[in-house]
């Protein structure tokens, strides 16, 4: 079965650049989700989109955007990156926003130097 | 207050054993979702089992079941007959309906090691 496609998988930036994540979610699924998971932490919840639109905000940056085109993808668009933002991106997609599973991406690892 | 919480850091299992990790939760929402999820070491996020507040019966998938008591708001999980591609980080999660709404809310995990 189709999953959650994430690119890149690998990225280094340094500090002050910007960078793009992609996410694709599975094919026909309306909603998707970005969270962040630092080293050694639990994933944290950013921001997600139900058709096309934020739906809910989570502890996302302000040098964070985000958005979710017409084909579901979504992209995580990140500026002024800092040491900090070194972590795991993930995205998730679900067939409606209240569907009960998430199915996770396998992450971009972004690494800020 | 946390929302989520797995008391067991790290463990230790024979191959073939069982193992049961634990969780509690704290909502006030009369509906959730409770969720486990495998995160080996390649990173990747793998959706293992869900139980709905509703649903009146525990949760089965293949060799996974969870353990769900809902008056002592604990969904633990059950990994029966343990292989060592069972080494993996398990963090347990739950979505509330109204409180918030589409966001997985994860524990702090618990590091699962398979001996041969």
């Amino acid at each position: 079965a189709a999953g959650v496609i994430q690119s890149p998988r690998h990225l280094i930036k340094e500090k002050r650049e910007t960078a793009t994540l992609k996410c694709y979610p599975i094919p026909r699924h309306d909603t998707v989700y970005w969270y962040q998971q630092g080293p050694g932490q639990d994933p944290q919840f950013l921001i997600s989109f139900y058709e096309k639109m934020q739906s809910d905000k989570g502890s996302i940056p302000d040098r964070f955007s985000a958005q979710q085109f017409s084909d579901y993808h979504s992209e995580l668009n990140m500026s002024s990156l800092e040491l900090g933002d070194s972590a795991l991106y993930f995205c998730a997609s679900s067939l409606g926003r209240y569907q009960e599973t998430q199915y996770f991406g396998p992450g971009t690892r972004l690494l800020v130097l | 207050a946390q929302k989520i919480t797995q008391t067991q850091p790290g463990m230790f299992v024979q191959e073939k054993e069982a193992v049961t990790l634990d969780c509690t939760y704290d909502t006030s929402d009369p509906s959730y979702g409770l969720f486990w999820y495998k995160q080996p070491s390649s990173g990747e996020m793998i959706f293992l089992i869900y139980q709905g507040s509703y649903d009146q019966q525990n949760a089965t998938e293949g060799r996974y079941s969870l353990n769900f008591q809902k008056a002592r708001k604990s969904a633990n999980l059950v990994i029966s007959a343990s292989q060592l591609g069972d080494s993996a980080m398990y963090f347990c999660a739950m979505r509330e309906e109204y409180s918030s709404a589409s966001k997985i809310i994860f524990g702090s995990g618990t590091r699962l090691s398979i001996r041969p």
